[in-house]
């Protein structure tokens, strides 16, 4: 079964640290992978996107993103973290074979410490 | 584009009673997608429909859950009779096409007591 994994529950980082939030997926053939970040108490809001092309991805508020094929990753990256991107963070999966159901993983709760 | 419009934000209500969830997509957007969101569960999907016809509804927990899309502005999701652990963020989510990204609502909180 198509599947995609967060490996970390909960990220803390004090201002100005860089972050990296993993991303694993478990398709076989095409796929197109999404990060979405929920505010609090706010609903999900795509980061970025990828389809094909540039494996480098960037999307919005300096976050960029890697699919990686060998290692089946899609890990989000952002170099100076603000205390406004304390969020949770969902990677979403879906093959490109004619698939419609977008897999979220569990997400991965980030703490900014101002 | 005011985006995915969902009504209630917020739904408070008694256990056995029944609960209808209203749903708005993007104009044009031809997939719609319900999902619930847990702490214990993450986001699960519950139903998508493509052009008004649902196409999976694997995801739909039981048969107190139902969900119509009569034309291509409106879908509800009903739950009758509601129960305790219902209680969850019903999200709806449209996209232009099924392998798009899909634009999520703000929500409705359902709380069942």
């Amino acid at each position: 079964a198509q599947s995609v994994s967060q490996h970390n529950h909960h990220v803390i980082l004090s201002e100005a640290a860089s972050l990296e939030l993993g991303c694993n997926y478990s398709y076989g053939g095409t796929v197109n992978l999404f990060w979405y970040v929920q505010y609090p108490g706010q609903h999900l809001q795509l980061l970025l996107k990828y389809f094909s092309g540039d494996p480098l991805v960037k999307g919005i508020k300096g976050f960029e993103a890697e699919f990686i094929k060998s290692k089946f990753s899609f890990n989000l990256r952002k170099p100076s973290v603000q205390w406004s991107d304390t969020a949770e963070y969902f990677c979403a999966g879906l093959s490109g074979a004619g698939s419609y159901q977008l897999t979220f993983g569990k997400g991965t709760k980030l703490s900014v410490i101002p | 584009d005011a985006g995915v419009i969902q009504s209630p934000r917020h739904e408070v209500t008694e256990m056995g009673q029944e609960v209808t969830l209203r749903c708005k997509p993007i104009s044009g957007h031809n997939s719609l997608f319900w999902y619930r969101q847990t702490m214990m569960r993450g986001l699960e999907l519950l139903i998508y429909f493509n052009n008004n016809v649902p196409i999976d509804d694997s995801g739909m927990p039981e048969d107190r859950f139902s969900a119509k899309m009569p034309n291509a502005s409106f879908s509800t999701l009903k739950i009758q009779p509601s129960e305790p652990r219902d209680s969850a963020v019903y999200f709806c989510a449209s996209s232009l096409d099924r392998e798009d990204e899909a634009f999520f609502g703000q929500g409705t909180r359902l709380t069942v007591v």
